[in-house]
């Protein structure tokens, strides 16, 4: 079946600090990547995509490769902000028939960011 | 143009009664999908659904958990006789087309079983 593996949390920053959240994957064929964000008390929102291998889904600063060598989608952005504290969501949804339509999530990634 | 709405947003109640969900999803978007957020564990998915169609329960529990979205309203997760387990986060989300098409999330319902 498809699994999402992510990069154990919580992780603190202090502002302006570069920030990758690992992300890999299994699944059968090629999957669409997600990363969405939860801000405390509210709904996930998405944050960026890829549809296929080599594309890169950038948003707000944040940037992920589809990479399939590597079956990784790695969460990066340059100069984080005290805004950007949330719970971070990499997932996918496969191509086979079954599970092309339901999104499998990682456990998520605490992100804290320090004045 | 209005995003997923869920209600009510809170909702407690005690163990043996129903707790019913409601899910309108944006404008355009005929696919619904509900996940569940359990404490300390990760989004897993429930149950897909266009309009009258149940299309993917995999991941609903086979009992007191059933789900429906008419012709006509929102999408209800309905669960009945609620459990203390059963207190969580439930997420909807809609989509325009189904088959890796991008979801788009409500806020949740928070439930919460005494």
């Amino acid at each position: 079946g498809n699994s999402v593996t992510q990069m154990e949390g919580p992780v603190t920053l202090s502002e302006e600090a570069f920030l990758t959240i690992n992300c890999t994957y299994t699944a059968t064929g090629y999957p669409s990547l997600f990363w969405y964000v939860q801000y405390p008390g509210e709904g996930l929102q998405l944050l960026l995509k890829a549809t296929k291998a080599d594309d890169k889904g950038s948003n707000k600063g944040f940037e992920a490769t589809y990479r399939k060598e590597t079956t990784s989608f790695h969460l990066e952005k340059g100069s984080v902000q005290v805004s950007d504290s949330a719970v971070y969501f990499c997932a996918l949804i496969g191509r086979s028939s079954g599970s092309a339509r339901q999104l499998t999530f990682g456990s998520g990634t605490q992100l804290t960011v320090l004045p | 143009n209005a995003g997923v709405m869920q209600n009510p947003r809170h909702l407690v109640r005690r163990r043996g009664q129903e707790a019913r969900l409601r899910c309108s999803p944006m404008k355009g978007h005929s696919h619904v999908y509900w996940y569940r957020q359990l404490p300390e564990e990760g989004l897993k998915f429930m149950v897909y659904l266009q309009k009258e169609n149940i299309i993917d329960e995999s991941g609903m529990p086979k009992e007191r958990f059933s789900a429906e979205f008419p012709k006509e309203g929102p999408s209800i997760l309905r669960i009945q006789q609620v459990v203390r387990g059963d207190s969580a986060a439930y997420f909807c989300a809609s989509s325009l087309r189904g088959d890796q098409e991008t979801q788009y999330f409500g806020p949740g319902t928070r439930l919460l079983v005494l």
